[in-house]
């Protein structure tokens, strides 16, 4: 199965900083998606890329398609504390698997 | 629209017992996942319908498990009996579409205590 693996595990920044975290996957894809998961709730999705994209934009977020280096990343720019979380990538072939996460901190 | 609903939110068991967690997906979606999540074993994906059909329930760990989409607005996840080590955060999702095409709508869990 298809399935993104997070990198780092986990990231601890101050507020205001930038927060980048990275996903690799093994097959070709259609399309990868990332989201967010605050403790205790249900996944987030913030961002949906598709393979013949390169890169994609929402507010404060910005993802990354590389398909020849199969990865992908989340750089989160001017980070709040509201910004703690763990993100998740899943990268789709019609098998779609979410890997451990990224746990992210960020100190007020 | 409310989202994916839940219920319960919490359930603590005995071991043995059987356990129905039920989920409503958002109106209008044909797909529909049960995941479990635990921090030794991180996020699964258990089963995953489509149309009301189960399409891949290669995740389900054992014969304890089951689920049925008797409707579109309508999905149970049994465990029966249960055991300490199901004890999880169970989360129903949906989406429309097939899977992966589209963005998956999380409900908040139900989080499983087997004593």
């Amino acid at each position: 199965s298809q399935q993104g693996e997070e990198d780092p595990q986990a990231l601890s920044i101050q507020e205001g900083e930038n927060a980048t975290m990275n996903c690799s996957y093994k097959t070709s894809i259609n399309n990868l998606q990332w989201y967010r998961q605050n403790s205790g709730r249900g996944l987030v999705h913030l961002i949906l890329i598709r393979s013949n994209e390169r890169e994609k934009h929402s507010g404060r977020l910005r993802v990354t398609l590389d398909t020849s280096k199969k990865s992908s990343s989340l750089l989160i720019t001017a980070s709040r504390a509201a910004d703690t979380a763990s993100y998740f990538c899943a990268a789709n072939n019609n098998d779609m698997r979410f890997g451990a996460g990224t746990r992210l901190t960020v100190k007020p | 629209d409310a989202g994916v609903i839940q219920s319960p939110r919490h359930e603590v068991t005995e071991m043995g017992q059987e356990v129905t967690l039920r989920c409503k997906p958002i109106s209008g979606h044909n797909s529909l996942f049960w995941y479990r999540q635990t921090m030794m074993r991180g996020l699964e994906l258990l089963i995953y319908f489509n149309n009301n059909v189960p399409i891949d329930d290669s995740g389900m760990p054992e014969d304890r498990f089951s689920a049925k989409m008797p409707n579109a607005s309508f999905s149970t996840l049994k465990i029966q009996p249960s055991e300490p080590r199901d004890s999880a955060v169970y989360f129903c999702a949906s989406s429309l579409g097939d899977r992966g095409s589209y963005e998956q709508y999380f409900g908040p869990g139900t989080r499983l205590t087997v004593t």
